[in-house]
């Protein structure tokens, strides 16, 4: 089954507790993306990788960090997480960039 | 800044009923409008999609009409069934394939 997985799909941990949210596709998709959920603000980007070893920032970059070292996984890394950075998360892949985007079923994060 | 203006925040409807939701966007070089539609403890999943060269698209009961001179498009949702109970949202994307989303529309279908 074609799909985008993500791990953990919940968490609750503490401010300064470095962290990270596993995304794995098994599509063989160039184009991964991470989005941040916000009630009445929608879906915004934080990071995207057009291919392996190629990111770049989307609209809400600040304290994140990506990596994309294989095809398939595209981390989403927390090193110091605040309260703010409380939301929900999703991965998303695409054939390439300008193809529709498939998503994971989210990481609902608690930074306490 | 929103790039990517969706209203209303919610509405209801009976079953039967045409609930529509319209979004308003300014960066003229959008060129691709898709609608996702989220069901809860779940991703956004691709509704329906829209390029600028076309004033109308229907996929079912599912009916994107698009102004370009406006710089607005709606999404109507016709013979609605509570199945169709969702949040959905309008997004835009330009040829930096980075989607901007709209802040989302919580449908209610009554049955």
């Amino acid at each position: 089954e074609a799909q985008v997985t993500q791990n953990p799909r919940y968490l609750i941990t503490v401010t300064g507790k470095k962290l990270t949210v596993t995304c794995s596709q098994n599509m063989n998709h160039e184009y991964m993306s991470w989005y941040r959920q916000d009630p009445g603000l929608g879906l915004r980007q934080i990071y995207y990788s057009m291919n392996v070893e190629v990111t770049d920032k989307g609209d809400v970059p600040e304290g994140y960090k990506v990596s994309r070292k294989e095809k398939r996984n595209f981390p989403l890394i927390l090193e110091s997480p605040s309260p703010n950075q409380t939301s929900l998360y999703f991965c998303a892949s695409s054939r390439q960039g300008d193809q529709p985007q498939h998503f994971g079923d989210g990481t609902r994060l608690s930074i306490l | 800044q929103q790039q990517v203006k969706q209203s209303p925040q919610s509405l209801i409807v009976q079953k039967g009923g045409i609930p529509i939701i319209n979004c308003a966007y300014e960066n003229t070089a959008f060129d691709y409008f898709p609608w996702y539609q989220q069901f809860p403890g779940k991703g956004p999943a691709l509704l329906i999609a829209i390029r600028p060269d076309v004033s109308e698209k229907k996929e079912g009961r599912f009916t994107i009409s698009f102004n370009k001179s406006a710089k607005q498009f709606s999404l109507h949702i016709m013979d609605s069934q509570p199945g169709d109970s969702a949040t959905y949202f309008c997004a835009a994307r330009g040829n930096d394939y980075k989607l901007s989303f709209g802040a989302g529309t919580t449908v209610t279908v009554r049955a």
